[in-house]
């Protein structure tokens, strides 16, 4: 079945920065890679997904990259603020088409 | 549509009591997952759900553990006897199958707490 290793599993930054989490995989059939953030108390909220025939993504301060070559894909979160802090999923769908999830990047944002 | 709703949100009980977690997934969607969360194991997939039907319980940990989806509208999660390392936050998601990619929309989440 598929695996989904997550990079870094905490990650620190100031107010403003940028931030980038890391994701590889190993099923060569997985061709969707949604990202979910969780608030403290909620559940995983999707908030930007990319397929294998894009390479990169973008939704305002948000942006994937998927390098299919070498089965990695990130997330780029660009000026950073407080409410960004959260914990952050990756997923890969498998060739079963069933989410696979990371382990999780504790993103906190420093004022 | 209200999105994912689980009951209880919160449930604190003995070791050894039986424990029924709920969710009603979202109108439409034809697949249902249930997923435990800890923080030494992350999000750990329990059971899947097709159109009501279990295709995949490799992930539960224990026949205490049992699952079951009478219609497209209600799933049941069962711990019994529960143990205090269930003790997890319980997620269950409904699929939409949107242009082949499979975007999963989560509860708020059942925090289990076994002592």
């Amino acid at each position: 079945g598929e695996n989904v290793e997550q990079h870094p599993s905490t990650l620190s930054v100031q107010e403003g920065d940028s931030a980038v989490i890391k994701c590889t995989y190993s099923d060569s059939a997985s061709n969707y890679f949604p990202w979910y953030k969780q608030e403290l108390g909620k559940g995983p909220q999707l908030i930007i997904d990319i397929r294998s025939n894009v390479g990169e993504k973008k939704d305002q301060r948000i942006a994937v990259t998927l390098n299919k070559t070498a089965k990695h894909f990130s997330l780029h979160i660009t000026e950073t603020q407080p409410e960004d802090s959260a914990v952050y999923f990756c997923a890969a769908d498998g060739s079963a088409r069933q989410l696979t999830f990371g382990s999780g990047t504790q993103l906190t944002v420093l004022p | 549509d209200a999105g994912v709703i689980q009951s209880p949100r919160h449930e604190v009980t003995e070791m050894g009591q039986e424990v029924t977690l709920r969710c009603k997934p979202i109108s439409g969607h034809n697949s249902l997952f249930w997923y435990r969360q800890t923080m030494m194991r992350g999000l750990e997939l329990l059971i899947y759900f097709n159109n009501n039907v279990p295709i995949d319980d490799s992930g539960m940990p224990e026949d205490r553990f049992s699952a079951k989806m009478p219609n497209a509208s209600f799933s049941t999660l069962k711990i019994q006897p529960s143990e205090p390392r269930d003790s997890a936050v319980y997620f269950c998601a409904s699929t939409q199958i949107d242009r082949g990619l499979v975007r999963a929309f989560f509860g708020q989440g059942t925090r289990l707490t076994v002592v």
